[in-house]
C-alpha cells in the first residue's frame, strides 16, 4: 500500500487566489511527521512546512499553511494569494519512527499558476 | 543554505560499468539520505544512514550499495549500471531533533546506456 497518496497530478490556479494541494498518509505509528517540499523547475528540492503528529494545530509559515485532519489521515497544502513563482512540483512527505524515522513521498502534483 | 553538494552532478556511462556517486555535507548532521527520482515515481529511498558506518536499506536498495566512513560524506555505488538506474539521484541530510527535516543536495543525473 502507497505511504503517502496525491490524487492531483497537475493543478491550475489564478494568481491571487488560493489552492489547496491534498495529500493523504497511511501509518500505524503514532509518532509520525509531515512535510511538504517544493520542486520548481531547476530541479532543486526546498522544504516548506512540518506537521508533527501530536501538534494540536495547523502549521503555518508565511502563505503555506497545512490542514491536517489526523481521523482522515489527510495533511493538506494550502497556499494562499498564489504567485508565479509558485509554479513548481510540490511532494507531500511523512517520517515514520518505527520505520527508523525514514522518509516516505508522494508522486507530486504539479502547480500552474496564471497570470 | 545546508551546505550539500554532490559529485558528479551529470555523468553518462555505459551498462555494466560500476558508477560511484558522492554527497559530502557540512553541516555534521547525523541521517544521510539516497533517493532516486523518476517521473511518475516522485522520490524514492535506496538507502539511509544514521550514523558513521550505520546504513539501512530503503525501498529500492536493489542493485546499489552505500559506504559511510566520515559523518560528512556518503557515497552510492552502482555495482554494475544498468538502464533502469537511469535517474535523477538526490542526497539528503537531517538531523534527529525537532522536525527532523530534510535537505536535499542539488541532484545527479545519471544516464547509464
Amino acid at each position: 500500500a502507497q505511504k503517502i497518496t496525491q490524487t492531483q497530478p497537475g493543478m491550475f490556479v489564478q494568481e491571487k487566489e488560493a489552492v489547496t494541494l491534498d495529500c493523504t498518509y497511511d501509518t500505524s505509528d503514532q509518532s509520525y511527521g509531515l512535510f511538504w517540499y517544493k520542486q520548481p523547475s531547476s530541479g532543486e528540492m526546498i522544504f516548506l512546512i512540518y506537521q508533527g503528529s501530536y501538534d494540536e494545530q495547523n502549521a503555518t509559515e508565511g502563505r503555506y499553511s497545512l490542514n491536517f485532519q489526523k481521523a482522515r489521515k489527510s495533511a493538506n497544502l494550502v497556499i494562499s494569494a498564489s504567485q508565479l513563482g509558485d509554479s513548481a512540483m510540490y511532494f507531500c512527505a511523512m517520517r515514520e519512527v518505527n520505520t527508523g524515522n525514514q522518509f516516505y513521498f508522494g508522486t507530486g502534483t504539479s502547480l500552474t499558476v496564471i497570470p | 543554505d545546508a551546505g550539500i553538494t554532490q559529485s558528479p552532478r551529470h555523468k553518462v556511462t555505459e551498462t555494466g560499468t560500476p558508477v560511484t556517486l558522492r554527497c559530502h555535507q557540512t553541516e555534521n548532521h547525523r541521517y544521510m539520505y539516497w533517493y532516486r527520482q523518476d517521473p511518475g515515481h516522485g522520490l524514492r529511498l535506496i538507502h539511509y544512514s544514521y550514523g558513521v558506518k550505520d546504513t539501512d536499506k530503503g525501498e529500492v536498495s536493489d542493485g546499489y550499495s552505500v559506504s559511510r566512513s566520515k559523518t560528512e560524506d556518503f557515497l552510492l555505488t552502482l555495482e554494475s549500471a544498468t538502464s533502469s538506474q537511469t535517474s535523477v539521484y538526490f542526497c539528503a541530510i537531517s538531523e534527529p531533533k525537532g522536525a527532523y527535516e530534510q535537505f536535499f543536495g542539488p541532484g545527479t543525473r545519471l544516464t547509464v546506456l
